[in-house]
């Protein structure tokens, strides 16, 4: 089980704002890193899966960076908009299994 | 293409009855996970699972709690004796991929309350 910090715990910002997340987690024996999006009443629904360190990854105004060496990913969102509110998960991990953060919580005000 | 498919999505049992939680994943998937979230926490790994075979199960209680996924049907998450500690959401999320380089599919969850 590894240690997983995601911060910030929650973040209100305006329609339109840019923003970023960090994921940190222990360097050694990394796998992969997985970022979910989980909107209330909903599944997760996965953003990005990475593997190479220095992988930077994007789906429409949000991207990611991963850095294997120093066991950090940042999850960046540019002209937020209120469908992007959602708690944001990382989930580094082995071949096995996944070990969650406990997720920012992100509110888009309009 | 159905997504993953979890029931019940709410049970409701009371202190030593057994709960049973079906998911069926994604067609084409053999390869399914169970988290499990409870209040004000994050999701926790708790087994994963391939056809017929568990492959890591080191995120389960030792006790009461076991895990299945047959050739033929949905794989089950089976509680006995439950106890006020196991109300919690529990989450199946179902790959194509053995390992973690792929994404997982999640289903909606089931909600377990123990009275």
């Amino acid at each position: 089980i590894l240690n997983v910090e995601q911060s910030p715990q929650s973040l209100h910002v305006q329609e339109g704002d840019s923003t970023n997340f960090t994921c940190s987690f222990p360097s050694s024996n990394f796998y992969a890193l997985h970022w979910y999006r989980w909107e209330t009443a909903k599944s997760p629904e996965a953003l990005f899966v990475m593997t190479l360190n220095g992988d930077e990854k994007k789906k429409g105004q949000i991207s990611a960076t991963l850095n294997t060496k120093e066991g950090y990913s940042y999850l960046y969102i540019k002209g937020s908009q209120p469908e992007d509110s959602a708690t944001y998960l990382c989930g580094p991990g082995s071949a096995r299994q996944l070990t969650f953060g406990s997720g920012t919580q992100l509110t888009v005000l309009p | 293409n159905a997504g993953v498919m979890q029931n019940p999505r709410h049970l409701v049992r009371r202190r030593g009855q057994e709960a049973r939680l079906r998911c069926s994943p994604m067609k084409g998937h053999s390869h399914v996970y169970w988290y499990r979230q409870l209040p004000e926490e994050g999701l926790k790994f708790m087994v994963y699972l391939q056809k017929e075979n568990i492959i890591d199960e080191s995120g389960m209680p030792k006790e009461r709690f076991s895990a299945e996924f047959p050739k033929e049907g949905p794989s089950i998450l089976r509680i006995q004796q439950v106890v006020r500690g196991d109300s919690a959401a529990y989450f199946c999320a179902s790959s194509p991929y053995a390992g973690q380089a792929g994404e997982l599919f999640f289903g909606e969850g089931s909600r377990l309350t123990v009275l």
